[in-house]
């Protein structure tokens, strides 16, 4: 079983449109998050939501919106795409509650590539 | 602000010679530690980790690192690298408390093994 998958693998689309990425992990973990790793393969965190309340917003565009109907998904829709915006994007999990840490568990990853 | 540096970019070594990866953090405190892999087109696997105690780790595939308070460091050994170890490796940060896991990424260090 696969412990946190998204969907799509690989999203090619043109510019100006809207997509969304699919998250869910079977681990039973509270805490989901979202990775950007851009064309120099440095990852950088973009959103924490811990049991479906958002913690962590760095400093991404209000196109990018994160959504997290249950504890076990985190969806991430982007409006208005452009040409930047291409990365691949990741999505991870981890048991964490204040002061209890453990290891976040990532997914293969989402090519984004706009054109 | 928490911040990782992994000095080499790219490192080649020949197959069964040793290997460190180094990887050095700025941070007040002790943090917590870990190591990723990430093989080509694919997601991030956990290495090893470090939260507190020994400061020699050990870790999957054959793979220990060692924390050194001292140099603020936390570099990845391997005594003999096998061909399957090409990948880049990615060193990470995160500050514990109510950071809720959130990860800082070093810019990763891609492992060319040669036959």
């Amino acid at each position: 079983d696969t412990a946190v998958s998204q969907t799509p693998k690989y999203l090619v689309t043109q510019m100006g449109n809207d997509k969304s990425i699919k998250c869910e992990q079977n681990l039973g973990h509270d805490t989901m998050y979202w990775y950007k790793q851009d064309s120099k393969k440095f990852l950088k965190i973009m959103f924490s939501y811990n049991n479906k309340e958002l913690i962590i917003n760095e400093t991404v565009p209000n196109r990018f919106s994160p959504k997290s109907p249950d504890k076990a998904h985190l969806n991430l829709h982007i409006n208005s795409l452009e040409l930047g915006d291409s990365a691949v994007y990741f999505c991870a999990s981890s048991q964490d509650m204040a002061g209890v840490l453990t290891e976040a568990f990532f997914g293969q990853g989402t090519r984004l590539t706009v054109v | 602000a928490q911040s990782v540096t992994q000095p080499d970019i790219h490192i080649t070594v020949s197959e069964g010679a040793s290997l460190e990866l180094r990887c050095n953090y700025s941070y007040g405190a002790t943090p917590y530690l870990f190591w990723y892999v990430q093989s080509p087109g694919q997601g991030l696997q956990l290495l090893l980790k470090y939260f507190s105690g020994d400061t020699l780790v050990q870790g999957i595939k054959g793979f220990e690192a060692e924390f050194k308070r001292s140099q603020s460091s936390f570099n990845l050994r391997k005594p003999s690298v096998h061909w399957s170890d090409a990948a880049e490796y990615f060193c990470a940060v995160n500050a514990g408390g109510t950071s809720y896991g959130k990860l800082t990424f070093g810019q990763g260090t891609i492992l060319t093994v040669h036959p």
